[in-house]
């Protein structure tokens, strides 16, 4: 069975713009849930599909947003890119929700200039 | 919310010795808690995960351990290989999905 998929694997964008990052969860997972990862604030939630909508949210800005498929692919979208969103964007899949292994796809890796 | 300190941040072990890592929470809510392997330029890779209502998950080398009253769990690597050298996780979940991770061991098996 294939793993959770991301893309695209590298950016580069400048400030103010606006990025869109895609996951493609392992086949019959119905719950995406995304991560920023910094070497300062480490692995941080940022939210949580689950059919089609949005079930938890972490403590970001609304610049940062998302949204699940009806095939239970996720994108997410940050607008007006700042410096300090350069960061490792994270999606991870689960079958369902509340103590279900969560699997992480390779990541997005984003660069602010 | 929840709140996972990890120690030790970095760690390094002789070949073939034993490896733990240290995790408390805070939310006595959380009752799912997984482990992760982060290799460089990876994703966290799930290795073991333990839920409330065990005290104790091994499979082959790793174990973890339980201690909800004391809100604690660890992971123990035995016979640890250079294979094993990675930036390990914990993780609590208190709320469907949205997990806390801890700020990451180092672990280097030094050959």
């Amino acid at each position: 069975k294939a793993g959770v998929t991301q893309t695209p694997r590298y950016l580069i964008k400048t400030r103010g713009q606006q990025v869109t990052l895609s996951c493609s969860p392992i086949s019959g997972h119905r719950s995406v849930s995304w991560y920023q990862q910094t070497p300062g604030q480490g692995l941080q939630f940022l939210f949580e599909y689950f059919s089609e909508t949005q079930r938890n949210k972490g403590n970001f800005p609304g610049r940062f947003s998302g949204r699940q498929f009806s095939n239970s692919r996720s994108e997410m979208n940050v607008s007006t890119l700042e410096l300090g969103d350069s960061a490792l964007y994270l999606c991870a899949s689960s079958l369902y929700r509340t103590s279900y292994e969560q699997y992480f796809g390779p990541g997005t890796r984003l660069t602010v200039t | 919310g929840e709140n996972v300190e990890q120690h030790p941040s970095t760690l390094s072990v002789q070949e073939g010795d034993s490896a733990v890592i240290k995790c408390t929470y805070s939310d006595s809510a959380s009752n799912y808690f997984p482990w992760y392997k982060q290799e460089l330029g990876k994703g966290p890779q799930l290795i073991i995960d333990i839920r409330s209502n065990v005290g104790e998950k091994k499979d082959q080398r790793i174990a973890v351990t339980l201690n909800k009253t004391a809100k604690h769990f660890s992971l123990h690597i035995t016979e640890t290989q250079p294979e094993d050298s990675a930036v390990y996780f914990c993780a609590a979940e208190p709320t469907g999905n949205q997990f806390y991770f801890g700020t990451g061991t180092s672990l280097t098996v030094i050959p």
